[in-house]
């Protein structure tokens, strides 16, 4: 068990619906990653926050937007929903950010696999 | 721009048999290199990493790891392996703002 929780685990829907994913990170760690695992394109980094303020982004589609909360917990908001966007969603924590506090390593949650029919 | 490539779609071997899995760097300074398992339906799990010192790296699960800076390889190694290795293996280098950036990925098969 890595410590990190997302929510839901599965979630099914349709073309054009909004859905948010959850995750909680580890208790402690500031920084949040966002990452879109789908089949023809592997892992793909998409927004990254570290104590609530977004600190880079990656391949994310003007649809999905992200927030991490006074909490630290993020969710991850997809829009517009397209068949495409299925795939599995992954959040990782780490203490990084600012400062290079940590050695290096993400820790992941199991996933959030949405299907979009 | 930092990049890893991992050559191989699938690795097979015989259980009991070395393996190694291959991954190539490209980065500007020094690499922080990292390795991730992933089981059916899980998330990716943390094997070892390679910040500095000494070339050969040893993580969990009796894995290793063999940084190479002449050939920029960073080849994931076990001596023997098991059918409870057969998993979907990345590797990974650290971007900016330390984010992880992640090669296409190699599914190892152990054959019993």
């Amino acid at each position: 068990d890595s410590g990190v929780t997302q929510t839901p685990k599965h979630l099914i829907t349709a073309t054009g619906q909004r859905v948010t994913l959850r995750c909680s990170p580890r208790s402690g760690d500031l920084s949040v990653y966002w990452y879109q695992q789908s089949l023809d394109q592997g892992l793909q980094f998409l927004i990254h926050y570290y104590n609530g303020e977004e600190r880079a982004k990656g391949n994310i589609l003007e649809r999905f937007s992200a927030q991490q909360f006074p909490d630290l917990h993020s969710e991850l908001n997809l829009s517009s929903l397209e068949l495409g966007d299925s795939a599995l969603y992954f959040c990782a924590s780490s203490p990084h950010g600012r400062g290079g506090r940590g050695t290096g390593e993400l820790f992941f949650g199991e996933g959030s696999r949405l299907t979009v029919l | 721009a930092q990049s890893v490539a991992q050559p191989e779609d699938q690795v097979n071997v015989a259980e009991g048999n070395p393996l190694t899995v291959k991954c190539t760097y490209s980065v500007s300074g020094n690499p922080y290199l990292f390795w991730y398992v992933q089981y059916p339906n899980r998330g990716l799990q943390f094997l070892l990493k390679y910040i500095t010192g000494d070339n050969l790296v040893k993580g969990s699960y009796g894995f290793e790891a063999e940084f190479n800076k002449s050939q920029t390889s960073f080849h994931l190694k076990k001596p023997s392996a098991l059918v409870s290795d057969s998993a979907l293996y990345f590797c990974a280098v650290r971007g900016s703002s330390y984010k992880l950036i992640f090669g296409s990925g190699t599914r190892l098969l152990v054959r019993p």
